[in-house]
């Protein structure tokens, strides 16, 4: 069973400050993607990193996808409160897009 | 657009009782999913199809659980009967073509067994 790992479960910060999200597996993925959940409503996808050491920068957010495949992180830079919601990571597994998502992390960015 | 459309939004329910949750997906998309989201388990799919048809549902739980998907519009879940532990979240998403691409994900439905 393939699994995803998210740390840390909640994270709650000062507006301003930096903070790293971390996703890990045992398994291999061909890709993986980071979506953001706001309350009530549905994940909407940031980003999807494809290559062993991909780096993608997305305003404030960086993204990194681990040289093995295995893992990924989300940086931000100087957080703001509309940055608070839940971050999700899915490795992709398989041809047609069946997904695998980690538990996510519960962000709140105070001001 | 209008994105994906699910209803109901919210659905309160008794244990046992009939629950069908609906969703139309975006227009020209080929694959549509189905997931459900608890604290416990997070977000789990279900079961997908790709132009009409059922391609995975290793992920519905048990036999009371059904999904169809009559045309490319149009898609049900169902679940006969429900008990308190199917509380969750469900979650309707499409995409167009599989792999990577992007999953646009519906405002969900928000089940609750009593």
């Amino acid at each position: 069973t393939q699994l995803l790992e998210q740390s840390p479960q909640f994270l709650s910060i000062q507006e301003g400050e930096n903070l790293t999200v971390y996703c890990n597996s045992s398994s291999v993925f061909s890709s993986l993607q980071w979506y953001r959940q706001e309350p009530g409503e549905g994940p909407v996808l940031l980003v999807t990193v494809v290559t062993g050491g991909e780096v993608k920068k997305l305003k404030r957010l960086t993204f990194q996808f681990g040289d093995a495949r295995k893992d990924s992180s989300l940086h931000i830079t100087a957080a703001q409160p509309g940055d608070t919601g839940l971050y999700l990571c899915a490795g992709v597994v398989g041809s047609q897009g069946n997904l695998i998502f980690g538990k996510g992390t519960k962000l709140s960015v105070k001001p | 657009d209008a994105g994906v459309i699910q209803s109901p939004r919210h659905e309160v329910t008794e244990m046992g009782q009939e629950v069908t949750l609906r969703c139309k997906p975006i227009s020209g998309h080929d694959y549509l999913f189905w997931y459900r989201q608890t604290m416990m388990r997070g977000l789990e799919l279900l079961i997908y199809f790709n132009n009409n048809v059922p391609i995975d549902d290793s992920g519905m739980p048990e036999d009371r659980f059904s999904a169809k998907m009559p045309n490319a519009s149009f898609s049900t879940l169902k679940i006969q009967p429900s008990e308190p532990r199917d509380s969750a979240v469900y979650f309707c998403a499409s995409s167009f073509g599989g792999g990577a691409r992007t999953q646009y994900f519906g405002p969900g439905t928000r089940l609750l067994v009593l």
